[in-house]
């Protein structure tokens, strides 16, 4: 198993330009997340999905969208990047029971993605 | 979910136990403590959880106080690669519960040689 990875690993974008990250995990999850991290702070998580086609919003969500199209990827875009955006995301996973609860998350290796 | 709170740094010396520990006075009775780590550029990785038995596994122990309002993440054997950030977060544990992980400063365990 490869677990969760994500592409690209690093990632320099000028403002305004667009970009997707992509998660994928080869664990059959029904659960994925998507996170940030910014210098001495802890992970905020941006938006989630509790399951193919289905996406929700997070903590910090203003200048995300997201698509789950097959439960096994998870799509993070930035339409139009900004200076703010520069962070490390990382994607997670999770496997649930069939209910709404789910046990602990896996993460991804990271992207660090800088905008000037 | 209920706010944790955490010392921001850690010393222990390689070989001793490292014992980490973790508020949560306002934690709800169905409410899990859950550990993580972090280590320098990875990604976050799951530790241990619990709701209010002690718990062990290969990686650690888990100590929760009878009245449920602290916690301590034991690393019996600490070494150089257990030097990282570790965070305490607690949750729900119920179907219809939040997934959602909230992550806070955490504490930088240096594990010296």
């Amino acid at each position: 198993n490869a677990g969760v990875t994500q592409t690209p690993k690093f990632r320099v974008l000028k403002t305004g330009q667009s970009m997707t990250l992509l998660c994928a995990q080869d664990m059959n999850h029904e659960y994925m997340y998507w996170y940030r991290q910014d210098p001495g702070m802890g992970l905020r998580l941006i938006h989630y999905s509790v399951g193919e086609g289905t996406t929700a919003k997070g903590e910090v969500p203003d200048g995300y969208n997201v698509s789950r199209l097959k439960k096994q990827n998870f799509l993070l875009g930035l339409e139009s990047a900004a200076p703010s955006q520069t962070s490390v995301y990382f994607c997670a996973s999770s496997y649930s029971t069939g209910g709404a609860f789910s046990y602990e998350q896996y993460f991804g290796p990271g992207t660090r993605l800088t905008v000037t | 979910d209920a706010k944790t709170t955490q010392p921001p740094s850690m010393d222990c010396a390689e070989g001793r136990a490292a014992n980490l520990p973790c508020n949560h006075s306002t934690i709800s009775g169905n409410e899990y403590v859950y550990w993580y780590r972090q280590i320098h550029s990875q990604g976050p990785q799951y530790i241990i959880h619990g709701l209010k038995n002690n718990e062990t596994n290969e990686m650690a122990s888990l100590i929760i106080t009878e009245d449920r309002k602290s916690s301590t993440l034991i690393l019996p054997h600490a070494t150089l690669r257990d030097t990282a950030v570790y965070y305490c977060i607690v949750r729900l544990g119920i179907p219809g519960g939040s997934e959602k992980l909230v992550f806070g400063k955490g504490t930088k365990l240096t594990v010296n040689p």
